[in-house]
């Protein structure tokens, strides 16, 4: 079984200060993982994604997210957080070989941006 | 860029009436997946379809089916509907088993 960890619920940061939001993974074989983003009633929206290749991903709106095999671990990060990236964010997982079957999501984190 | 489009945004029923849910993939997505999402609660997986065959299935209760159309647009069925199915519902499509992009959802009321 595969399963994702999201240990804040909330992430409190100053606009303009860097942004870490954490996830760690559970999963047979090699995994492949995402970030999504949820703003109120809306869908999520990909951000990046981890396949294979460089353990930095860099992703949509300055976004990036470090895997590290070691630590099960792949962290989503923002040099300098806006305003306007206030939202709930969800990582997510799938095993290796399953390509068409389902993510299995951690339970997000909401991430305040202060002004 | 084309995106994954839902019908409809809201829904509001009563209990144990049944209500359909439309999901119309990105063009030229293979495989289409549906989650139900609790009020603050992850995403949770129903169903999927590849190429119009069931490929995946989670927690979708007996009373839920779901099927997928030859233009490979899909829907959701749900039956004898709880309080308990109140949800945002997001369909999600990908191509070749790759990143799944989800549509904006529809969001399910049962009094």
């Amino acid at each position: 079984a595969q399963s994702v960890a999201q240990p804040e619920d909330q992430v409190n940061v100053a606009e303009g200060n860097p942004l870490t939001v954490k996830c760690t993974y559970s999963v047979s074989g090699n995994p492949y993982l995402f970030w999504y983003v949820q703003y109120p009633n809306r869908g999520l929206q990909f951000l990046l994604k981890y396949i294979t290749g460089d353990n930095l991903v860099k992703g949509s709106y300055g976004f990036e997210a470090e895997f590290n095999k070691s630590q099960t671990s792949f962290h989503l990060k923002k040099p300098s957080a806006l305003v306007s990236d206030s939202a709930l964010y969800f990582c997510a997982v799938r095993g290796e070989g399953t390509g068409r079957r389902a993510l299995t999501f951690g339970s997000g984190t909401r991430l305040q941006v202060q002004p | 860029a084309a995106g994954v489009i839902q019908s409809p945004r809201h829904l509001i029923k009563e209990k144990r009436e049944t209500a359909t849910l439309k999901c119309y993939p990105i063009p030229r997505h293979d495989t289409v997946y549906w989650y139900q999402q609790g009020p603050g609660q992850d995403p949770q997986f129903l169903i999927s379809f590849y190429e119009k065959m069931q490929s995946d299935k989670g927690s979708i209760p007996d009373r839920f089916s779901a099927q997928q159309f030859s233009d490979y647009h899909s829907e959701l069925n749900m039956s004898s509907l709880e309080l308990g199915d109140s949800a945002l519902y997001f369909c999600a499509s990908s191509r070749f088993g790759d990143t799944q992009y989800f549509g904006p959802g529809t969001r399910l009321t049962v009094l």
